[in-house]
Formats: structure tokens, C-alpha cells, sequence
């Protein structure tokens, strides 16, 4: 059975740093691009940034791009994001999901969510 | 950027009933269309990608139709698990945009 299990979310202050992890069982890791997506408090749901199998081709949306850093640990089964420079606007809770490939593609599984609070 | 615009925003109907839920690309988007269903408290779920293909698992009172810049998800005798908001998503550009969201509740 495919399992995401997202950790690292909390209370932040603004300016500062959060490391999340996505623990991901069930199916071959490297075989398959990882993405975070987030979902703000009004329910949208925003891509953040995916990373391809290999590690080698990271995206990000423009609202994250220079402050967050997405990573994969293929012998670890693990996908990490680095945020920092936190923003208000980043309170969300933050899923781990996955797809065949990084582009024209589609997420066939999520984790539970990990919830991102930034604030003073 | 492309924006994905999804009407009604929520809509009111009884177990039996069709839904119809609308999902609209400010531009053309070839067949990178997706579906999501999410309930209250849960992840989101993959329904149905590339317009029209069912995921594994997913009942067939769900259908995916359209082309180009403007799809439909139908939803055929709406059960009670059915209730639920349901998200469309176009995988064509990158980034990943997501429609706002139609919210199915309880007549």
C-alpha cells in the first residue's frame, strides 16, 4: 500500500526557517517525481515545487522561488522542503504527493499533511 | 500563468441526484486535466486524469469530458461518501495550478 507520511510543521515566526520530510513506502521512490503541494487557509490548494527522480531537476512556484528548496533521499525513501524566510502567507498545511514524471502529469497519491503556522 | 476557473463555487444536491461541475483554462491545455476529490479532514484523492481516465479504484458514476480550455466532471447518482469538495488541475504548464474548488453538499 502506497504511504506518504509527512513531519516537520509547527509555529514559526516570520523570517524563520522550517525543514519538512515526507517519508514515502509502498511503491519504488526513484522511480517517480515528488512534488509538495500546500493549502492555504481559505482551502486553495497551491503547487509549491516538485523534484525529479534523480535530483536532478528541482521546480518551484514564483511565491516560494529563492526562499524554499525542495530534496530527495532515493536511500532514504525521503523527500524533504528547506523553507526559509517564512512568510505569513505560507501558513498552510503542506501535503507530500507524488507523480509518474515531473511534467504532464498527475498527483495518484498524497500523504495526511503537516500544518506550516508562520507567526508572530 | 494559466488560471483554472471552476463554477459553481458550491452547489446543493440529494443522493441520487447528477452533478455537473465545470472547470475552465484561461488557455488551451491540451488533455493535461485532472480531478481531485477531497473530504473533510482527508488529502486530496485523485479522481480522474487526462480529462477523462478513471484512476484505479474510482466508481464509474464518475465522468470526465471536455477538450481544450473547457471540462466537465459529472458525477452519475451522487452517494452519500460523494459529498465532498472537488478540485480540477491542469498539468500543462508546470505549474500545477488547481481550480478553487466546488464544494457538493447536502440538500
Amino acid at each position: 500500500e502506497v504511504e506518504l507520511v509527512e513531519s516537520g510543521g509547527g509555529l514559526v515566526q516570520p523570517g524563520g526557517s522550517l525543514r519538512l520530510s515526507c517519508e514515502a513506502s509502498g511503491f519504488i521512490f526513484d522511480d517517480v517525481a515528488m512534488h509538495w503541494v500546500r493549502q492555504l487557509p481559505g482551502k486553495r490548494l497551491e503547487w509549491v515545487s516538485g523534484v525529479s527522480w534523480n535530483n536532478h531537476i528541482m521546480r518551484y512556484a514564483d511565491s516560494v522561488k529563492g526562499r524554499f528548496t525542495v530534496s530527495r533521499d532515493n536511500a532514504k525513501n525521503s523527500l524533504y522542503l528547506q523553507m526559509n524566510s517564512l512568510r505569513p502567507d505560507d501558513t498552510a498545511v503542506y501535503f507530500c504527493t507524488k507523480s509518474r514524471q515531473l511534467g504532464l502529469s498527475w498527483f495518484d497519491a498524497w500523504g495526511h499533511g503537516t500544518l506550516v503556522s508562520v507567526s508572530s | 500563468d494559466i488560471q483554472m476557473t471552476q463554477s459553481p463555487s458550491s452547489l446543493f444536491a440529494s443522493v441520487g441526484d447528477r452533478v455537473t461541475i465545470s472547470c475552465r483554462a484561461s488557455q488551451y491545455i491540451t488533455r493535461y486535466l485532472n480531478w481531485y476529490q477531497q473530504r473533510p479532514g482527508e488529502a486530496p484523492n485523485l479522481l480522474i486524469y487526462s480529462i477523462s481516465i478513471l484512476q484505479s479504484g474510482v466508481p464509474s458514476r464518475f465522468n470526465g469530458t471536455g477538450s481544450g480550455t473547457d471540462f466537465t466532471l459529472t458525477i452519475n447518482g451522487l452517494q452519500r461518501e460523494d459529498f465532498a469538495t472537488y478540485y480540477c488541475q491542469e498539468s500543462y504548464s508546470g505549474s500545477w495550478t488547481f481550480g478553487q474548488g466546488t464544494r457538493v453538499e447536502v440538500k
